[in-house]
C-alpha cells in the first residue's frame, strides 16, 4: 500500500517567513492533493497536482510536483498568521477506486 | 449552506453504547467515504461507497459499519463503543475522477468514556 510521508511533523515561523513542507510518497503518484485544515475543523482544498513537474499556486501558497522523486512540495512566501494550521498531502494509489491515503500532517505556528 | 453536512459535530458517550454519525451531501456525488483522524496518524479510511448498495472496506473497518440509505446520505455506525475510537470522524465525497478532489465535511468529535 501506499505510504506518505510528510517532513516536518511541525514548524513555528515568524510572520514574514517563508517556508517549506514536503510530501514524499513510497510508490509513483498519479496525483497529489493538498488540504488544510483549523484545528477541529474540515478540510480546505488548497491545491491537485497530476503531471510531474507540475506547479500551482494560489495566493501565497506555491505547491510543486516532483514525479522522479515521488515527492512534492509546498511552500508559502511571507507567512501570515492565517496561514495557520494543519497541512496534510494525499495521493491517488493509481487504479480506478479513486482512494485517497494521507499523511500525517504537518503542524504550523505562524507567529505574529 | 454546507456541502457535506456531518451530524452531530460533538458526541460524548459511554463504553458500549451504540453511536451513529450521519452525512448528507448535496454535491450530486456518487461516492461517499469516512475517515477517522488520530493525532499522530493522519487520516485514515474507514468505509467507502462507490453507490447505493455498493459498501467497501477500508483499512480499519473492524468495528464499524455503515449504511448508504440514498445517493446523499451515507451514515457511520459503531455498534458498541469502545474508548479507543475516540477520534475526530470526518465524512467525504466525490466523483471518482482523479481531477476532482474529495470534499470533507466539518467532522464529528467522538469522545468515548
Amino acid at each position: 500500500s501506499q505510504e506518505l510521508e510528510q517532513s516536518p511533523q511541525s514548524l513555528i515561523v515568524q510572520e514574514g517567513k517563508n517556508l517549506t513542507i514536503n510530501c514524499t510518497s513510497s510508490k509513483t503518484l498519479y496525483g497529489l492533493y493538498w488540504y488544510k485544515q483549523k484545528y477541529g475543523e474540515g478540510l480546505i482544498f488548497l491545491m491537485m497536482l497530476q503531471k510531474g513537474g507540475e506547479e500551482k499556486s494560489h495566493e501565497k501558497i506555491t505547491a510543486k510536483l516532483d514525479e522522479k522523486k515521488q515527492q512534492s512540495s509546498l511552500h508559502i512566501t511571507a507567512s501570515q498568521p492565517s496561514h495557520a494550521g494543519i497541512y496534510l498531502c494525499g495521493a491517488d494509489g493509481g487504479g480506478s477506486n479513486y482512494k485517497l491515503t494521507f499523511g500525517k500532517g504537518t503542524l504550523l505556528t505562524v507567529n505574529p | 449552506d454546507a456541502d457535506v453536512t456531518q451530524t452531530p459535530r460533538n458526541r460524548i458517550t459511554k463504553t458500549g453504547k451504540r453511536i451513529m454519525l450521519e452525512c448528507s451531501q448535496t454535491k450530486g456525488h456518487d461516492r461517499m467515504y469516512w475517515y477517522r483522524q488520530d493525532p499522530g496518524l493522519g487520516l485514515r479510511l474507514i468505509y467507502y461507497s462507490f453507490d447505493v448498495k455498493d459498501i467497501n472496506k477500508g483499512e480499519i473497518s473492524d468495528g464499524y459499519s455503515v449504511s448508504r440509505q440514498a445517493q446523499a446520505k451515507f451514515s457511520l455506525s459503531l455498534e458498541s463503543a469502545i474508548p479507543n475510537q475516540t477520534a475526530l470522524y470526518f465524512c467525504a465525497t466525490g466523483t471518482g475522477d482523479s481531477n476532482q478532489p474529495q470534499h470533507f465535511g466539518d467532522g464529528t468529535r467522538l469522545s468515548i468514556l
